[in-house]
């Protein structure tokens, strides 16, 4: 099984519907992370947790939201979707004193 | 806040021949990591080097290996021997050093075909 797991690979949705992507991961890593890949923008930080506890917006949080269910879930929701929502969306882990990353296999969403 | 440029959207190469990828970057601190990763078409995000600021040597795996100008705030990645295999999205990325950093910040990629 991946070390981080991402649901569903891909998904269509409908503009206004709520969607959530999960992540759950078993590297036993505290932090976890949502990118959105962009063409031409490469990667864009969403949201991150350090903890259980502990929640932050990164550089593009507005549309949506994320809640950290337990050390190894931590899952992004948006509340209404958009078309200019639609990405390849990334969830990520990383180790606490030397920052190595693993990253799931990625969502595809599309918004129509 | 820390920027990530790479300003070559898309290269090429041939098949057995060297190709380097350019990357800058800005911050003001002085001590940090450096990374590229590889995203195939499968897009799986794969470390492919990883190289810390304080470090003075360039790092190297095997075919890959990068030229860290510190000063100049720049980190190339070159790809020696290319193989059809390395044809893929190339992403340079920057962190702070851990605990209180580890966001990762990309630049916007290189698409590196390789031909046969």
């Amino acid at each position: 099984d991946a070390d981080v797991t991402q649901t569903p690979r891909n998904r269509i949705t409908k503009t206004g519907k709520r969607i959530m992507l999960e992540c759950s991961q078993t590297k036993g890593h505290d932090r976890m992370y949502w990118y959105r890949q962009d063409p031409g923008l490469g990667l864009r930080l969403i949201y991150y947790s350090f903890d259980v506890k502990d929640i932050n917006k990164g550089e593009i949080s507005d549309g949506y939201s994320v809640s950290r269910q337990a050390q190894a879930k931590f899952s992004l929701s948006l509340e209404s979707a958009i078309p200019n929502q639609t990405a390849l969306y990334f969830c990520a882990t990383s180790d606490r004193d030397r920052g190595g990353y693993t990253f799931g296999s990625g969502t595809r969403l599309t918004v129509v | 806040a820390q920027t990530v440029t790479q300003s070559q959207p898309e290269m090429s190469v041939q098949e057995a021949e060297t190709v380097t990828l350019s990357c800058t970057y800005d911050t003001s601190e002085s001590n940090y990591y450096l990374f590229w990763y590889k995203q195939p078409p499968s897009r799986q995000m794969i470390l492919v080097i990883r190289q810390e600021a304080y470090k003075q040597q360039n790092a190297t795996e095997n075919r890959f290996s990068v030229n860290f100008q510190k000063a100049a705030k720049s980190f190339s990645l070159k790809i020696s021997d290319s193989q059809l295999g390395d044809t893929a999205m190339y992403f340079c990325a920057f962190m702070n050093l851990p605990p209180s950093g580890s966001r990762l910040t990309f630049g916007e990629g290189t698409q590196l075909t390789v031909n046969p």
